[in-house]
């Protein structure tokens, strides 16, 4: 069955350091997520991506986040100078059809530790 | 008000019983509803999507849809030890999947 990639499975930055979380959707899928869940909240929605731009971004998704498919094949997403509280699990998603009503395959995340 | 609003539990179930889990939401114009289940420091999968009011059956799941309440469910029938997880329900809004906190279902051997 098709799977979305992460790398790292897990990665240690130090506080005001640059990371980038890379992704390989499923080949035939259009439309990329990232969403990320600190330890013991709910998975919350940080950006959509659709035709090499972004469809729509949360609050949390500020001018230190950005997203790229550099290729044909990787989603990533940047933080450009990390903090304390960007501590959490990310997970990227992609899907087929279009947008969300068919619902997603998430990747297996990556813990981002910011220490 | 929350979007996506569920008891957080933990939910306590002997092996073998029925678990019931539900689910509000708040947006009226949300059309699909998914459940997804999450391992502890793993990924959400999906087991379930509803689109229409009513019922939905796979396998041991049926996820019932009730639009006018604005109210999502699932059951679980013949519960597992392997069915301990936490139950994250969810909906599309605009162009984006909206979860809900998650209800830690527990099975008792």
């Amino acid at each position: 069955e098709p799977e979305v990639t992460q790398t790292p499975s897990h990665q240690v930055t130090q506080m005001g350091q640059e990371v980038i979380l890379r992704c390989v959707p499923i080949s035939n899928h259009l439309y990329f997520y990232w969403y990320r869940q600190i330890l013991g909240q709910k998975v919350e929605f940080l950006v959509s991506f659709y035709n090499n731009e972004i469809s729509e971004k949360s609050e949390i998704f500020d001018d230190q986040f950005s997203v790229e498919r550099p290729d044909g094949s990787n989603f990533t997403l940047k933080i450009r100078s990390t903090k304390l509280e960007d501590s959490a699990m990310y997970f990227c998603a992609s899907s087929e059809l279009g947008q969300t009503f068919y619902g997603y395959t998430f990747g297996s995340g990556t813990r981002l530790t910011v220490v | 008000q929350k979007e996506v609003e569920q008891n957080s539990g933990p939910l306590s179930v002997p092996e073998g019983a029925i678990a019931s889990l539900n689910c509000t939401y708040s947006d009226r114009g949300s059309q699909s509803f998914f459940w997804y289940r999450q391992y502890s420091g793993k990924s959400p999968e999906l087991i379930m999507s509803i689109y229409s009011n009513g019922d939905k059956e796979d396998g041991r799941f049926t996820a019932q849809l009730n639009k006018a309440s604005q109210y999502v469910s699932l059951l679980i029938r013949d519960s597992q030890p392997s069915d301990s997880a936490t139950y994250l329900c969810a909906v599309n809004r605009d162009d984006k999947i909206i979860f809900g906190k998650g209800t830690r279902l527990h099975i008792l051997p």
